[in-house]
């Protein structure tokens, strides 16, 4: 079983609706969580961290950590061609590793 | 803004040889990492370093060396390069015990 688990998609949404992006781990040490956006021949970017449980706000994403569930999404509102997008989750203990999810493919058609 | 450079976009080499994949970070990070992504793979850590002279293996580092000479570079080896190399290269940095930043990635192709 892998540390994190993560749809890989294609996830397929019209322009405007709201995308819900999850991953699912088992190391319940893992403290530190992150969503990075990865465009086609790109590196991946930072766009979200949160540290421990609860949500976290920035513009029309949303991250939210259950910890007891192990259980992590990403949420996007009012969703643009322009977020479509590989979506990586990563997460750590504390260390100086990250673990990644595989990613989601997101494509958000007008 | 953390800026993470690769000195090469694309590159074509033959099987059998030596390449050296270079990475440049501006923001003073004591960290940094060397990846390879595939598809369905996700990322795989192949080596990182905390400090200079320093390295540690990855995931998945034969194959491949390191060498940080100074602070700001992280440099990638590929002794005698085989077709299952043929990957997109990512590196990375981070501050001590946080966040990685990546540089755009380096698609590297074996014939």
């Amino acid at each position: 079983q892998k540390e994190v688990e993560q749809d890989p998609g294609p996830l397929s949404v019209p322009e405007g609706a709201i995308v819900s992006l999850n991953c699912t781990y088992s190391n319940s040490a893992f403290q530190y969580f992150m969503w990075y956006r990865q465009y086609s021949r790109k590196g991946p970017e930072l766009l979200m961290y949160t540290y421990s449980s609860g949500n976290k706000e920035d513009g029309r994403f949303t991250a939210q950590v259950d910890k007891s569930s192990k259980y992590i999404s990403l949420f996007i509102r009012d969703s643009q061609p322009s977020d479509s997008a590989t979506y990586l989750c990563a997460m750590s203990a504390g260390t100086d590793k990250l673990i990644f999810g595989t990613g989601t493919r997101l494509q958000v058609f007008p | 803004d953390v800026k993470v450079t690769q000195s090469s976009r694309y590159l074509v080499k033959r099987t059998g040889e030596k390449v050296f994949l270079e990475c440049v970070q501006d923001m003073d990070h004591e960290n940094m990492f060397w990846y390879r992504q595939d598809p369905g793979l996700g990322l795989r850590l192949i080596y990182f370093s905390y400090d200079v002279k320093m390295k540690e293996k990855g995931d998945i580092p034969e194959g491949y060396s390191v060498s940080r000479e100074k602070k700001e570079r992280f440099s990638l080896i590929l002794e005698s390069a085989s077709t299952n190399q043929t990957s997109m290269y990512l590196c990375a940095s981070s501050p001590y015990q946080d966040t990685q930043y990546f540089g755009p990635g380096t698609r590297l192709t074996v014939l």
